[in-house]
């Protein structure tokens, strides 16, 4: 089962772009790469999904190398609102396993 | 209309009492999540729900019965509440119960046990 490995804090100021970078090995050839956002006294909120190469939306892009071995979530031109938690989830197969948040990377945008 | 709804939104309650976190959603949606929030900010699983049949339950203490009287609802109910059980609660679903399928979650539910 895959597991996930990625950073506990960031820091970025105002206008400048974020990567949080996502560790999965043991990635299985079905999972699929997932990210969501965690704003202070919400539910998290669906950012992204990808299973290789590059996705892009209005919110954010993920990178994923051929390996699929990790992932990168890219922020483009952060703002203050972007200050949030973010969760990378890895997983196919309805397991309690692929559906473990974790502790996510807290990012902190700053002016 | 809120897609995914909790009841309460606070919850205050002494050791040992039995209380009750209701969750609707209005998406129609196949699958409903328990997840729990602990002061650490660790977000795990607790359960599953797929068309009202349970399909996750993970290492919760049997105090913990979650129950799904159709589809578009899922309640937990905790009996004997400890200072541990002290955490936000969500609820959540999604269209499916494969774990890539988008989840909506619902505000959240802050239990605090004293």
């Amino acid at each position: 089962l895959a597991k996930t490995t990625q950073p506990i804090s960031m820091d970025s100021y105002e206008g400048q772009e974020v990567n949080i970078t996502c560790s999965h090995n043991n990635i299985a050839t079905n999972d699929y790469i997932t990210w969501y956002q965690q704003f202070p006294s919400q539910g998290p909120r669906f950012i992204i999904q990808g299973y290789k190469t590059k996705v892009t939306n209005e919110v954010a892009s993920l990178f994923i190398p051929a390996d699929r071995k990790s992932s990168t979530l890219s922020l483009p031109r952060v703002s203050l609102s972007d200050t949030a938690v973010y969760y990378c989830l890895v997983g196919a197969a309805n397991s309690g396993y692929a559906l473990n948040f974790g502790k996510g990377t807290s990012l902190l945008v700053t002016p | 209309d809120t897609a995914v709804s909790q009841t309460p939104k606070y919850l205050v309650t002494q050791m040992g009492n039995d209380k009750s976190i209701k969750c609707e959603q209005n998406l129609g949606h196949d699958t409903m999540y328990w997840y729990k929030q602990d002061s650490k900010k660790f977000l795990k699983i607790m359960f599953s729900y797929n068309n009202k049949e349970l399909i996750i339950n993970e290492t919760v203490p049997n105090r913990f019965s979650p129950k799904s009287p159709d589809k578009a609802h899922l309640n937990l109910h905790i009996n004997s509440l400890e200072l541990g059980d002290s955490a936000v609660y969500f609820c959540a679903s999604s269209p499916s119960d494969r774990a890539h399928y988008e989840q909506y979650f619902g505000p959240g539910t802050r239990l605090t046990v004293t």
